[in-house]
């Protein structure tokens, strides 16, 4: 099945610097999707990419589509403790038994010091 | 809008036994509700999408006798782990698609912590 490689796995900086995540797969995906969990709850979705090159931001956070269509990142400008969590990269299947569903990337655990 | 919930958020029980899990749209119909997995500090794992009305489909791996899932109205779904034992400890979590939402849309629920003794 497709599989996502998200990195890095976890991440230790202080407040207000800033933070960069990416994520690569061997497969294309028509669209990637990047998430925000808090311990105990779902996962809410932070951004969302569907045309290959998209650079789309959401406040203090930029993602952008690869223009290959298999790789995204994710940037975090200015981080507050409130960032602290974790973040999943997701693609949505291009095509075969993987149409329409997400695949997830392992999450990058993310620390920010006051 | 766009709220899905999940019952209970914890329920621990001892092995054997079968544990019920509702998902629920609160203000949106869900024509498709899917169903993950998660173990700590991993990913989600899909494990079944299910359509409004008719049977499940389930990922490969996933024991279908094993993870029964029926979605029989439009804001339920529900997952029932049968005969639970400790490896089928795990977050579980959904997430609904409805008619009018994108085709890249999912709203998650809250998920469930299941610890099997």
């Amino acid at each position: 099945g497709q599989q996502l490689n998200q990195s890095p796995q976890s991440m230790f900086i202080q407040e207000g610097e800033d933070v960069s995540m990416n994520c690569t797969s061997s497969s294309i995906f028509n669209t990637w999707l990047w998430y925000k969990q808090d311990p105990g709850e779902g996962p809410v979705l932070l951004i969302a990419l569907y045309k290959a090159g998209e650079l789309t931001s959401n406040g203090r956070l930029t993602a952008q589509f690869g223009i290959t269509r298999k790789d995204s990142f994710l940037n975090i400008s200015a981080s507050i403790p409130s960032d602290v969590g974790i973040y999943f990269c997701a693609g949505r299947g291009a095509g075969g038994t993987s149409y329409g569903k997400l695949t997830f990337g392992q999450g990058t655990i993310l620390t920010v010091h006051p | 809008g766009a709220v899905v919930s999940q019952h209970p958020s914890w329920v621990i029980c001892k092995s054997g036994t079968s544990v019920k899990i509702e998902c629920r749209s609160l203000d949106f119909q869900a024509t498709t509700m899917f169903w993950y997995r998660q173990f700590p500090k991993q990913s989600l794992m899909l494990m079944a999408t299910s359509n409004e009305g008719s049977k499940a489909t389930y990922e490969q791996g996933v024991e279908k006798d094993k993870f029964l899932i029926n979605h029989a109205s439009l804001t339920l779904s529900t997952l029932t782990v049968t005969s639970a034992h400790p490896e089928d400890s795990s977050f579980y979590i959904c997430s609904a698609r409805s008619r009018t939402s994108g085709p890249n849309e999912q709203f998650f629920g809250p998920g469930t912590r299941l610890t099997v003794l």
